[in-house]
C-alpha cells in the first residue's frame, strides 16, 4: 500500500533533550512537509522540502531541524531550543507544487 | 501572501441534515483550493479540491462552491452522518513557493 508513515505515534521526552520524529513515504513524491498542530488550531508549517538535499524554513522553524538525504524520508528533529515543543506533528507529501498533500497519521510529542 | 479563514469554529447539525462549512481567502490570484477532514488524533484526509476556473465541484455527498467575486468557498455535506463528525479545513496556495496555507478549521458535530 502506498502512503506516509510516521513513527512513533506517541513520544515522551524530558525537557532539554533533542528528539527526532520519523516520516517515510512510498508515493514517489518529490515534496515533503512538516506541520505543527496545537489544540484548536490550524496547521503551521515548520519546514518543507521540494527536492532531495534541499529544504526551506516554514513559518515556525526556530528550534527545529530537518534533513532530506533520501526522497522517501524527511526526519524532523525537535531541539532543546524549541521553547514549547509539546504538540501534534504532521508530515505530508505531494507532487512538487501546491497540490494535494497527503498526510501521515501524526506523532503526538509530550515534553515534560 | 495568502490567508484563509473559516467563519465558524464549531458547527452542530442533526443527523440527516445538510451541513455547510464556509471559508474565506484573501488572495484573489489563488487558483486552487482544497478541503480536508481531520478526525480526532489522526492526520487530515483529502475530501475535494477545486480550481479557480470552476464554480462548483461535486463528489460523493460533498459539493464545493467557489465564489471568486467575494473570495469565498463553501463545503456542503449532504445527509450528514455521525461519521462526518470531524474538523474540516480549507487550504489554498500561499508562501514563497506556493505551499498550502490552512485555515484554523471548523469542528462539525453530528447529533443523532
Amino acid at each position: 500500500d502506498g502512503g506516509i508513515t510516521q513513527s512513533p505515534k506517541y513520544l515522551f521526552r524530558k525537557e532539554g533533550q533533542n528528539v527526532t520524529l520519523s516520516c517515510e513515504q512510498n508515493l514517489n513524491h518529490d515534496a515533503m512537509y512538516w506541520y505543527r498542530q496545537d489544540p484548536g488550531q490550524g496547521l503551521r508549517l515548520i519546514y518543507y522540502s521540494q527536492i532531495v538535499n534541499d529544504f526551506q524554513k516554514g513559518d515556525i522553524a526556530e528550534g527545529y531541524s530537518v534533513s532530506r538525504e533520501k526522497k522517501e524520508s524527511f526526519p524532523l528533529t525537535v531541539t532543546s531550543a524549541q521553547k514549547n515543543p509539546t504538540a501534534f506533528y504532521l508530515c505530508a507529501s505531494s507532487v512538487r507544487g501546491p497540490y494535494e498533500q497527503y498526510f501521515g497519521p501524526g506523532t503526538r510529542l509530550t515534553v515534560t | 501572501g495568502e490567508s484563509v479563514g473559516l467563519h465558524l469554529p464549531t458547527l452542530s447539525v442533526q443527523e440527516g441534515d445538510n451541513s455547510i462549512i464556509n471559508c474565506a481567502y484573501s488572495n484573489s490570484a489563488s487558483d486552487y483550493f482544497i478541503w480536508y477532514k481531520q478526525e480526532s488524533g489522526k492526520g487530515p484526509q483529502f475530501i475535494i479540491d477545486i480550481r479557480s476556473n470552476m464554480d462548483k465541484r461535486q463528489g460523493q455527498r460533498v459539493t464545493v462552491l467557489l465564489n471568486k467575486t467575494v473570495k469565498h468557498l463553501s463545503l456542503q455535506i449532504a445527509a450528514t452522518q455521525p461519521g462526518d463528525s470531524a474538523v474540516y479545513f480549507c487550504a489554498a496556495p500561499g508562501g514563497s513557493q506556493g505551499n498550502l496555507i490552512f485555515g484554523k478549521g471548523t469542528k462539525l458535530s453530528v447529533k443523532p
